[in-house]
């Protein structure tokens, strides 16, 4: 089974709008993280966000927040304010507490944004 | 500022070479990882070294091999490049720590084999 399932292999957002990228996953492993990496057409990998698995709540970083929901074992990133900057490849991954320190990624959402 | 550099950004290669594609972090990091980046495909784990003169298989290691002689450099081989190989590679680098930390990058290496 995938650990890491990205469903959207392009999304289309207009400026200035929030845009959501699923997200999910599996794992058994109590202890995990979950990740975002931007990648846009320079190809290098840029970490956006983080979220552990015992984290309360969501984590937000500036434009960038990450819905949680655990039990439906989700981890959506949202951006808010969409800028042209934004068009990307964005990555969820996911790194697994007791299993040693391999990341298992997602095949990606190609995200635009237009003017 | 800490980095994982990368040797080459663009590379093209004859098939049949032998390729050496080179990482460099400077984070004293313990963890080195190298994958390869297809459309559709996402990021796929070739090999993964722990320590100095570690290595672990990845998901697709067939065709390539590994070097990890110094801790702060980690470089793979293609021992007999063939155009399957044409792909993006990136590096990335990882404490050992417990806390579940990400990986840094390093800014790929696109590798044309013809």
């Amino acid at each position: 089974a995938q650990k890491i399932t990205q469903t959207q292999p392009g999304m289309f957002v207009q400026e200035k709008e929030a845009v959501t990228l699923d997200c999910t996953y599996d794992t058994s492993d109590p202890s995990y993280g979950l990740f975002w990496y931007k990648q846009p057409s320079s190809g290098e990998m840029i970490f956006l966000i983080y979220q552990g698995s015992y984290d309360q709540q969501n984590a937000t970083e500036g434009r960038y927040s990450l819905n949680f929901q655990k039990a439906r074992k989700s981890a959506n990133l949202v951006i808010s304010a969409s800028q042209l900057g934004d068009s990307a490849m964005y990555f969820c991954a996911m790194r697994e507490g007791g299993t040693g320190n391999q990341f298992y990624f997602g095949t990606g959402t190609s995200l635009t944004v237009i003017p | 500022d800490v980095k994982v550099t990368q040797s080459s950004r663009y590379l093209v290669k004859r098939t049949g070479e032998k390729v050496f594609l080179e990482c460099v972090q400077d984070m004293d990091h313990e963890n080195m990882f190298w994958y390869r980046q297809d459309p559709g495909l996402g990021l796929r784990l070739i090999y993964f070294s722990y320590d100095v003169k570690m290595k672990e298989k990845g998901d697709i290691p067939e065709g390539y091999s590994v070097s990890r002689e110094k801790k702060e450099r980690f470089s793979l081989i293609l021992e007999s490049a063939s155009t399957n190989q044409t792909s993006m590679y990136l590096c990335a680098s990882s404490s050992g720590t417990p806390e579940l930390v990400g990986y840094t990058f390093g800014s790929g290496t696109r590798l044309t084999v013809v």
